[in-house]
């Protein structure tokens, strides 16, 4: 069974450019979370999804912003890029209520480096 | 404040030298305390999850367990391949999905 899955893996952007990354969560999964990892700190919550509904949102400025879709995919979203959100970008798939699980599975992240 | 803190930073040891991890947590209720592994540039694997005080789980030469305060991660007879970075995780009962990382600590198991 296929995990969950990000695009791109990597991407360079310029100060004050706009960045999409995307996310697919594991078959099944309904609850998509973000988070931003910058270098020798543990993961930061940015957003949690479930049923397409933003349930949880973490200690982040209005230029993010999320979405889900549909078929449980996400997009984060992020505006105006300063050189400080320059971090892996992880996201998690967890099946929450469905399996009464709060496992989260992250992927593999997409690496963004802003200049 | 809610609050994770792993120790030590950074872990060097020998291939079959066994050593524990720690995780301490300040938290308003545990919803569930969760060990990850993560190697440079990917993301974090899942090992366990803990729900509550005196829970113990083992995969392979990794064993967790759990009090009130403070989660340990056990690696009995490490190999080179047990080289990582060891993040613990805690869901408080206000949150379905707001994980509250530590920093990690960093292992390398030398041969």
């Amino acid at each position: 069974d296929a995990g969950v899955t990000q695009s791109p893996t990597h991407l360079i952007k310029t100060r004050g450019q706009h960045v999409t990354l995307r996310c697919s969560p594991i078959s099944g999964h309904k609850s998509v979370s973000w988070y931003q990892q910058v270098l020798g700190q543990g993961p930061q919550f940015i957003f949690q999804y479930y049923e397409k509904e933003e349930r949880g949102r973490g200690n982040f400025p209005d230029r993010f912003s999320a979405r889900q879709f549909p078929n449980y995919s996400s997009e984060l979203n992020v505006n105006a890029l300063l050189l400080g959100d320059s971090a892996l970008y992880l996201c998690a798939s967890s099946g929450l209520l469905a399996d009464s699980s709060y496992e989260q599975y992250f992927g593999p992240g997409t690496r963004l480096t802003v200049t | 404040e809610d609050q994770v803190t792993q120790s030590p930073e950074a872990l060097r040891l020998q291939e079959g030298e066994s050593s524990s991890l720690n995780c301490s947590y300040t938290v308003s209720g545990l919803r569930g305390l969760f060990w990850y592994r993560q190697d440079p540039g990917k993301g974090p694997e899942f090992l366990f999850t803990l729900y509550s005080a005196g829970e113990e789980k083992e995969k392979e030469r990794l064993k967790a367990t759990l009090t009130k305060k403070e989660s340990f991660l056990h690696i009995t007879a490490p190999k080179p391949e047990d080289s990582a970075t060891y993040l613990c995780a805690v869901l408080t009962t206000d949150s379905w999905g707001k994980l509250q990382f530590g920093a990690g600590t960093q292992v390398v198991v030398t041969p």
